[in-house]
């Protein structure tokens, strides 16, 4: 049984860019939960989704930041217009009920 | 309230002893309470978790205490091991699929 794979392990982009995550969830799990991990911080929430909604964004800025995670395929967390303020690591989490089994991340480095 | 704080930020520790790392909560709706491991370059693993209903549980050499009238809860290494050294979160969150609150992390290093 694969565990949460996200893709692509790291990620550079310049100022301006679009940056786009990938999360595939454990097999069997309809849950999945985006955050965000600043350097020597701990994980903060961005988003809580199931298959085709959105259940709790309340973490995620208003603003550039978008996320979903369609019938078929993985979800996906994209950032537009990316500044050097969003360098972080993405970690997506899945769920099929209270444990979050988290994926490898994502490093996100903006130039 | 969401906040978790969470105690030391670092701990050097001998091998062989125990490492004991802190968490305080806010949030009384809080009734899970994970715990999560994470080495460089990856991403954190679940450890161990714990409910308010009993106040302590074990697993292998990791023992988690809770003190739910505090709001404290806290996890014991023992027989520490060089490949414990890692970092270590403490997390929260009211049961049924919900966000969870992470501490700010502890550094733990275990040294021969």
């Amino acid at each position: 049984n694969a565990g949460v794979m996200q893709n692509p392990r790291h990620l550079v982009r310049r100022r301006g860019q679009e940056a786009r995550l990938r999360c595939s969830p454990m097999k069997g799990h309809s849950h999945v939960y985006w955050y965000r991990q600043l350097p020597e911080e701990g994980l903060k929430f961005m988003v809580y989704l199931q298959k085709e909604n959105i259940i709790d964004e309340s973490g995620m800025p208003k603003e550039r930041f978008s996320a979903e995670f369609p019938k078929e395929g993985p979800s996906i967390l994209r950032i537009q217009q990316v500044v050097r303020g969003d360098s972080a690591a993405y970690f997506c989490a899945s769920s099929p009920e209270n444990e979050q089994f988290f994926g490898p991340g994502t490093r996100l480095t903006v130039l | 309230q969401q906040q978790v704080k969470q105690s030391p930020q670092s701990l050097i520790v001998q091998k062989g002893g125990i490492s004991i790392i802190n968490c305080a909560y806010e949030n009384t709706a809080f009734d899970y309470f994970p715990w999560y491991q994470q080495f460089p370059g990856k991403g954190p693993a679940l450890l161990i978790a714990i409910r308010p209903d009993v106040s302590e549980k074990k697993e292998g050499r990791f023992t988690i205490s809770f003190n739910k009238s505090a709001k404290q809860f806290s996890l014991h290494i023992m027989d520490s091991q060089p490949g414990d050294s890692a970092t270590y979160f403490c997390a929260a969150c009211v049961s049924g699929n919900t966000p969870l609150v992470f501490g700010k992390g502890t550094r733990l290093s275990v040294i021969a």
